[in-house]
């Protein structure tokens, strides 16, 4: 069965530090890995797609890593605003059918203290 | 951009009652979808469309039905709503399969309470 697993569950950090995330999954036929940033009381929105053949993927202070070899991305956030404070979502997607393809890892939730 | 609009974000309704979830996005999108989010589960998928009037069912159908009349439109329907359908339902729509490496995008919610 097709899994995703994050860590940490949650992370409590200081405005300014850096910090990373991480996400393993066990899901094949690979098609590409997705990572979604959600705000208390909104819906998730994209940071970030890749695919088999990239290894590192930045969107602003936010920088996406896949290995698509030992199956594991990670999600790294530099120099942390108050405004990074929210649930972090690894989704993957499969090319090998089903209703339509993606496994949800839980989240991290991170919060950013001043 | 990509607006994905849910017709309520609270909602309180009572045991038994039929429940009429909407979503409307504006971006001529094949594939629409219902998720529940609930703490500790994550996301959950109830059901997928992927054209009009074509439905898939996902992980957790029971007790849910759906409709899409129009490609814009997706309802969700809770045919006899029981309090542990209480949670965050979300929809969301993206491209069809020209879109695979095209990323969801998502409504804000609707929080249903069940009494």
């Amino acid at each position: 069965k097709n899994q995703v697993e994050q860590s940490p569950q949650s992370l409590i950090i200081l405005e300014g530090k850096n910090c990373t995330l991480q996400c393993n999954y066990t899901v094949s036929p690979f098609s590409n890995l997705r990572w979604y940033k959600q705000d208390t009381g909104r819906g998730p929105v994209s940071l970030t797609i890749m695919t088999f053949s990239e290894n590192t993927k930045s969107n602003g202070r936010y920088t996406a890593t896949l290995d698509a070899d030992t199956k594991q991305s990670s999600l790294h956030i530099t120099a942390s605003q108050l405004s990074d404070s929210a649930s972090y979502i690894c989704v993957v997607r499969d090319s090998g059918g089903g209703a339509d393809g993606l496994t949800f890892g839980k989240g991290t939730h991170l919060i950013i203290q001043p | 951009d990509v607006k994905v609009t849910q017709s309520s974000r609270y909602l309180v309704k009572r045991t038994g009652e039929k429940v009429f979830l909407e979503c409307v996005q504006d971006m001529d999108h094949e594939n629409m979808f219902w998720y529940r989010q609930d703490p500790g589960l994550g996301l959950r998928l109830i059901y997928f469309s992927y054209d009009v009037k074509m439905k898939e069912k996902g992980d957790i159908p029971e007790g849910y039905s759906v409709s899409r009349e129009k490609k814009e439109r997706f309802s969700l329907i809770l045919e006899s709503a029981s309090t542990n359908q209480t949670s965050m339902y979300l929809c969301a729509s993206s491209p069809g399969q020209r879109g695979a490496n095209q990323p969801q995008h998502f409504g804000d919610g609707t929080r249903l309470s069940i009494l």
